[in-house]
């Protein structure tokens, strides 16, 4: 079983729609939870970050964590052409060190 | 903004060669990182540095050894180079321990060995 597991896609959504992307993890002690962008040929780029149980709201992104089910999902409202990229989940690895694991990323396509 | 540079944007190398990734942050963060980025596999750590002089191996050390001299600088060196170390590198630092802060990545360095 892989640490941080997300669906490779590609997720297709119309502009103006919702884009829900999905991340399992598997460390209980795990802490922290990041979204990162990165769009194609460039680094990835923080875009949410969440701590506690429930949602976490930053213009049209919404990062939902339910740590009983270690699951954190990412939600995109008003979706864009530009959001277009590969989003990774990354979840801190317990024991120090601020040491994070990374999914290896959905690809997000929002098409006119 | 942080900001964390690395030297190369592009790189192609001989095997065999040995090979400086440089990487330099302006914020005075502790830790700093070095992972390499293959399709299909994501992000894989490959060493990590929490002050200088320290250094501990990530996941995939193998071929790859470490140096950080200074507090905003971590280089990384593939003592020999070779084709399956074609990727791309991507450097992160980081000012928060335990797990509490995010990672802000440099440009990335993609790397070609042939």
């Amino acid at each position: 079983q892989k640490e941080v597991e997300q669906n490779s896609g590609p997720l297709s959504v119309p502009e103006g729609a919702i884009a829900s992307l999905n991340c399992t993890y598997s460390d209980r002690g795990s802490q922290s939870f990041f979204w990162y962008r990165q769009y194609s040929g460039k680094s990835p780029e923080l875009i949410m970050s969440i701590y506690s149980n429930g949602d976490k709201e930053d213009g049209r992104f919404t990062a939902q964590l339910n740590k009983a089910s270690q699951y954190v999902s990412l939600l995109i409202r008003d979706s864009q052409p530009s959001d277009s990229a590969t989003y990774l989940c990354a979840v801190n690895k317990p024991g120090g060190y601020n040491k994070l694991i990374f999914g290896a990323g959905t690809r997000l396509a929002v098409h006119p | 903004d942080v900001k964390v540079t690395q030297s190369s944007r592009y790189l192609v190398k001989r095997t065999g060669e040995k090979v400086f990734l440089e990487c330099v942050q302006d914020m005075d963060h502790e830790n700093m990182f070095w992972y390499r980025q293959d399709p299909g596999l994501g992000l894989r750590l490959i060493y990590f540095s929490y002050d200088v002089k320290m250094k501990e191996k990530g996941d995939i050390p193998e071929g790859y050894s470490v140096s950080r001299e200074k507090k905003e600088r971590f280089s990384l060196i593939l003592e020999s180079a070779s084709t399956n170390q074609t990727s791309m590198y991507l450097c992160a630092s980081s000012f928060e321990t335990g797990g509490a802060g995010g990672y802000t990545f440099g440009s990335g360095t993609r790397l070609t060995v042939v």
